[in-house]
């Protein structure tokens, strides 16, 4: 069966550090995949894409790498603050479809 | 922001009332789409278009049609809420990329919040 999966138990770090989650998929070849931030009684806001063809994309204290082999994408948050404390979802086309499917979320929260 | 609202913002209603969700979009974007959040399932989506009076089911479409009449409404309709219907929607839009293909990143609606007694 098809699944997009992040770690459904939220993740504590300390103030500074560097916070990573994971997304892992089982069959789909997606051309790309994203990355979004949702607060608590808001929708989701995209942050980042990286495609099938790169292995890490970067966005001021954001970075993204993406394995196909692997079938995962590490999401980094490099001198994490506590308005980094959100919760953030991986999102995949599956190809040749009209339609995102995604991960069910990993919450982080930053300690101060 | 995207242009993108939702109404009604929150709404409680009855077992077996007919309930419909308005999604209106200001960007003339292609693609529209409606997913429901519970906790333990994260976004699933409901129905979805990629053009007027073109749509399609997602993985929870039972219990939902949807329709769209123009590019920048789509409505979700409950025929007959159930309690199980009870969760926050939200409305999704996407644009195209510059060969029409459907774009790279979707932009959401505020969400409702809707309680079935």
């Amino acid at each position: 069966s098809q699944k997009i999966e992040q770690n459904s138990e939220a993740l504590n770090i300390q103030e500074g550090k560097t916070a990573t989650l994971t997304c892992n998929y089982t069959n789909y070849s997606p051309a790309y995949l994203q990355w979004y931030r949702q607060d608590p009684g808001r929708g989701p806001v995209f942050l980042l894409l990286i495609r099938e063809n790169e292995k890490e994309k970067r966005k001021e204290r954001l970075k993204v790498t993406f394995d196909t082999t692997l079938k995962q994408s590490l999401f980094h948050i490099t001198a994490s603050q506590p308005a980094d404390s959100a919760t953030y979802l991986c999102a995949l086309e599956p190809s040749g479809t009209y339609k995102y499917i995604f991960g069910t979320g990993t919450r982080l929260k930053v300690l101060a | 922001d995207a242009g993108i609202t939702q109404s009604p913002r929150h709404k409680v209603t009855e077992t077996g009332t007919p309930v419909t969700l308005r999604c209106h979009q200001t960007e003339n974007h292609r693609y529209m789409y409606w997913y429901r959040q519970d906790p333990g399932h994260g976004l699933r989506l409901i129905h979805y278009s990629y053009g007027v009076k073109d749509t399609d089911k997602g993985e929870v479409s039972d219990g939902y049609s949807v329709s769209r009449s123009k590019t920048e409404d789509f409505l979700l309709t409950l025929e007959s809420a159930t309690s199980s219907q009870t969760s926050v929607y939200f409305c999704a839009i996407s644009g195209t990329d510059g060969t029409g293909r459907l774009g790279n990143e979707q932009f959401f609606g505020p969400g409702t919040r809707l309680t079935v007694l």
